[in-house]
């Protein structure tokens, strides 16, 4: 299986400020059509997941553009500018290139 | 606008089984892949499995091929996913997602396994 190491575990962040949550794969994510399946989502508490970028950059309907995605191959990065209230919670990623799918164990952003 | 909706909160007996549903409006299953995930009290996401509804084919991931059964009703535009032979472990919270990048979540819904 693809093992997904996601660092950090937590990550505690002031309002207004900027984080990066790094993402690595055991293994290359390019897919042989020439994708990479390499998506983010967040889960607030109590709440399913959400998307918020998919294919490694694209941002889904609705995610303010404060949320960027980038990387390559096995190395990958989320970040967030400008972290509001409403970002808080714990952030996975998930890689859709092979069988078994596979999420990274979560970061938890979190107010100083 | 696409929702999906979980059946309620399941308490099973250990070595029973139980399940589950997912039903979806405002898009047509039969154009999507039904994934399951789930959550462990406390810990991160794991996949189950998928199913393609258009023609019933599943993928599972090794360690659920003997727990978890996907099925797809595609005139209610349902998907099901039954858990066999329940124990402890298989505490949980279980999602089903749609789409290609899992874009739509259901909201969930907790199995406890408890005798």
């Amino acid at each position: 299986d693809v093992l997904m190491t996601q660092t950090p575990v937590s990550l505690p962040v002031s309002l207004g400020g900027q984080v990066s949550i790094s993402c690595r794969s055991s293994q290359s994510l390019v897919h042989s059509d020439g994708n990479t399946y390499l998506h983010w989502y967040l889960q607030k508490p109590g709440q399913s997941p959400q998307l918020l970028i998919y294919r490694v950059s694209n941002r889904f309907s609705g995610v303010p553009d404060r949320f960027s995605g980038s990387g390559s191959g096995t190395d990958f990065t989320l970040k967030i500018s400008r972290v509001e209230p409403e970002d808080l919670g714990v952030y996975y990623c998930l890689q859709s290139t092979h069988f078994p799918y596979t999420f990274g164990a979560g970061t938890k952003l979190e107010l100083k | 606008e696409v929702q999906l909706q979980q059946s309620g909160a399941e308490l099973g007996k250990p070595g029973t089984s139980v399940k589950l549903s997912c039903k979806v409006s405002g898009y047509n299953i039969r154009s999507t892949y039904m994934h399951w995930v789930n959550q462990r009290p406390g810990k991160g996401l794991e996949w189950i499995g998928r199913i393609d509804p258009a023609n019933g084919n599943t993928i599972y991931a090794e360690k659920f091929k003997s727990k978890a059964t996907l099925t797809a009703d595609t005139s209610s535009n349902t998907a099901y996913m039954q858990l066999s032979q329940l124990k402890s472990d298989d505490t949980a919270i279980y999602f089903c997602a749609m789409r290609a990048h899992f874009d739509y979540w259901g909201q969930g819904v907790m199995v406890t396994v408890s005798s």
